[in-house]
């Protein structure tokens, strides 16, 4: 199984300022033949079920703000808020789908400073 | 708009079988791959299969020997079977569609809790 590992584990950040979480796989999520990371970015807030943010690593799923960045590339991945909003508080999971199982990040909570 | 619903009891007792259902609207559950997930207490989101209109399945092999899914067309839902439970099987259990490569649209997720 790829294990996802998730930095930090929680995460405090003023509104308005950038937060950062990073995301590891422990094999590389890159398909070689078509050159695209097979990795996700979701964003649950409580009592919600997750939702997409981030596809091939670093699409933006539609109607997500453009605050929101994914990067990376192989096994080493970042979530990038570029400017904290209150509703932004929730817990992020990076996700791989390049093989089964398919396998989830522990997780970081994300709150206000 | 996709919309899934998850159903099915709340309270499973040890050794019993779960059963879960997910409702789909807004999409034909032959057109896609649907897959469920669930969340154990305090725990992160854990994969536990998907299957498909055309026969393909897969299962997460921590799971596989307890483990079905199934799609009923003629109601546009597919089910989830977990045998011989145990309380490590209390979670929060999602229906998800997938969208080519990628998990997209999610239920709004169903408490099941296994005690007797």
């Amino acid at each position: 199984d790829i294990v996802m590992t998730q930095s930090p584990d929680s995460l405090a950040v003023s509104l308005g300022e950038r937060a950062t979480i990073n995301c590891k796989s422990s094999q590389s999520v890159l398909y070689s033949s078509n050159n695209k990371n097979y990795l996700a970015w979701y964003q649950q807030k409580p009592g919600q079920p997750p939702k997409l943010l981030i596809y091939w690593a670093s699409t933006r799923e539609s109607g997500v703000p453009d605050r929101f960045r994914g990067s990376g590339s192989g096994t080493d991945f970042t979530l990038t808020i570029s400017s904290l909003q209150a509703e932004d508080v929730a817990v992020y999971y990076c996700h791989q789908y390049y093989s089964t199982p398919y396998t989830f990040g522990q997780g970081t909570k994300l709150e206000i400073k | 708009q996709v919309l899934l619903q998850e159903s099915g009891p709340g309270l499973v007792k040890p050794s019993e079988t779960l059963s879960l259902t997910c409702s789909v609207s807004g999409a034909s559950i032959t057109d896609h791959y649907w897959s469920w997930i669930r969340r154990p207490p305090g725990k992160g989101l854990e994969y536990i299969g998907y299957m498909s209109y055309g026969g393909s399945t897969n299962y997460n092999p921590s799971l596989k020997s307890r483990v079905s899914m199934s799609l009923d067309t003629s109601k546009n839902q597919f089910s989830l079977n977990v045998a011989s439970v145990t309380t490590t099987d209390t979670a929060v259990y999602y229906c998800a569609k997938w969208r080519g490569d990628v998990l997209s649209d999610w239920g709004q997720g169903i408490l099941v809790t296994v005690s007797s």
